[in-house]
């Protein structure tokens, strides 16, 4: 079976601009969260979407946002990105309502801020 | 206080020895725990998780929980090369701002021949 996919793998952007990072789920997961992780630190939460709507929002600024499609795909979008925005961006995928909450990382979209 | 606690290492241990990676956390609710293996440059792997207090085996890992002490341990047993990656400890949180995994920053293991 096919894991969490993510595009793009990689990115480069100038300060400023916006970016859009896509995200499918396990086939059968309806639940997709993002993460963020800078060098040397662990994951940080940013959001959690379920059934297309906002479960949880971590500790971000409003220039990110999220939205989840009915197929259940999920896209992250950072505007007027800044330097610290650098990171690689991690989705999640888990089953919703089966007692588990083990959730599957993609292989990530490192993006770079210039 | 961090939410998570981990060593950041690096552990090195022989091959074929056992690796001990320790985890504190400060979230009393949290009520399951999952242990991810991260090579560099790459993504987290799920590699256990753990929802009860006691003992959980699969293959050479071992997961550890003790709720009372806000404990928990992962232990590798017949450690490989392969074995060298950071291991991240992240409780799973259910809060008002949402159900989330939190993360420590993890436990750099060296495995040397």
């Amino acid at each position: 079976d096919a894991g969490v996919t993510q595009s793009p793998t990689h990115l480069i952007k100038t300060r400023g601009q916006h970016v859009t990072l896509r995200c499918s789920p396990i086939s059968g997961h309806k639940s997709v969260s993002w993460y963020q992780q800078v060098l040397g630190q662990g994951p940080q939460f940013i959001f959690q979407y379920y059934e297309k709507e906002e479960r949880g929002r971590g500790n971000f600024p409003d220039r990110f946002s999220a939205r989840q499609f009915p197929n259940y795909s999920s896209e992250l979008n950072v505007n007027a990105l800044l330097l610290g925005d650098s990171a690689l961006y991690l989705c999640a995928s888990r089953e919703w309502g089966m007692g588990t909450y083990e959730q599957y990382f993609g292989p990530g979209t490192r993006l770079t801020v210039t | 206080q961090k939410e998570v606690e981990q060593n950041s290492g690096p552990l090195s241990v022989p091959e074929g020895a056992i690796a001990s990676l320790n985890c504190t956390y400060s979230d009393r609710v949290s009520q399951s725990f999952f242990w991810y293996r991260q090579y560099s440059g790459k993504s987290p792997e799920l590699i256990m998780s753990i929802y009860s207090n006691g003992d959980k085996e699969d293959g050479r890992f071992t997961a550890q929980l003790n709720k009372a002490s806000q404990y928990v341990s992962l232990l590798i047993r017949d450690s490989q090369p392969s074995d060298s990656a950071t291991y991240l400890c992240a409780p799973y949180i259910l809060t008002g701002g949402g159900n989330k995994l939190t993360f420590g920053t993890g436990t750099q293991l060296k495995v040397e021949l």
